[in-house]
């Protein structure tokens, strides 16, 4: 089954303590992003990646970071993560520019 | 938790009736459109899309419309059923580009 998969799906974490939340797509897309969701706030880019070694920034990239060093695996870093880092996140992927992204189901993180 | 629908415009219809979900974008540029759809707890999900060389186009019980003189998008949903009810978000890219900027969406609640 096509799919982006990510992990993992419910984290709590404290203030300070690095984590990654991983993704994988099984569709050998060449776009991979991430995006937070907030209510009022709706779907934001946090990162994308157009191909293997290329990231870029999107909307909201402070604190985060990324890392592209196969296809298929694209994960978030958060270094050191703050209580306004807490959110729903997800990852999605795309054939390109010219079609819509495939979205994981989700990974909800609390930073107390 | 708290849900991703809170603060979201919200459309009422009763099953059976056609509905229709507005969207103003707000780049000129943007030259590629697409609904999504997203259920609780779930990532968004594809539904259609439109390229700006198009007017309209027509899925399964799905119709885009675009007016790229009013920068607006509208859905419209026909004979809508429970399972409709969800957060429909539209988004927005140029062509060449990976980011997609989503709108902030509009909740539909359909009763039975």
């Amino acid at each position: 089954e096509a799919q982006v998969t990510q992990n993992p799906r419910y984290l709590i974490t404290v203030t300070g303590k690095k984590l990654t939340v991983t993704c994988s797509q099984n569709m050998n897309h060449e776009y991979m992003s991430w995006y937070r969701q907030d209510p009022g706030l709706g779907l934001r880019q946090i990162y994308y990646s157009m191909n293997v070694e290329v990231t870029d920034k999107g909307d909201v990239p402070e604190g985060y970071k990324v890392s592209r060093k196969e296809k298929r695996n694209f994960p978030l870093i958060l270094e050191s993560p703050s209580p306004n880092q807490t959110s729903l996140y997800f990852c999605a992927s795309s054939a390109g520019a010219n079609y819509g992204y495939t979205f994981g189901s989700g990974t909800r993180l609390t930073v107390v | 938790g708290e849900s991703v629908g809170l603060h979201l415009p919200t459309l009422s219809v009763q099953e059976g009736d056609n509905s229709i979900i507005n969207c103003a974008y707000s780049n000129s540029a943007s030259d590629y459109f697409i609904w999504y759809k997203q259920e609780s707890g779930k990532g968004p999900q594809f539904i259609i899309d439109i390229r700006s060389n198009m007017d309209k186009r027509q899925g399964q019980r799905v119709t885009v419309l675009l007016n790229k003189t009013v920068k607006h998008l509208s859905l419209q949903i026909a004979a809508t059923q429970p399972g409709d009810s969800a957060v429909y978000f539209c988004a927005e890219n140029k062509i060449g580009y990976s980011t997609l900027t989503f709108g902030k969406g509009t909740m539909l609640l359909v009763s039975p």
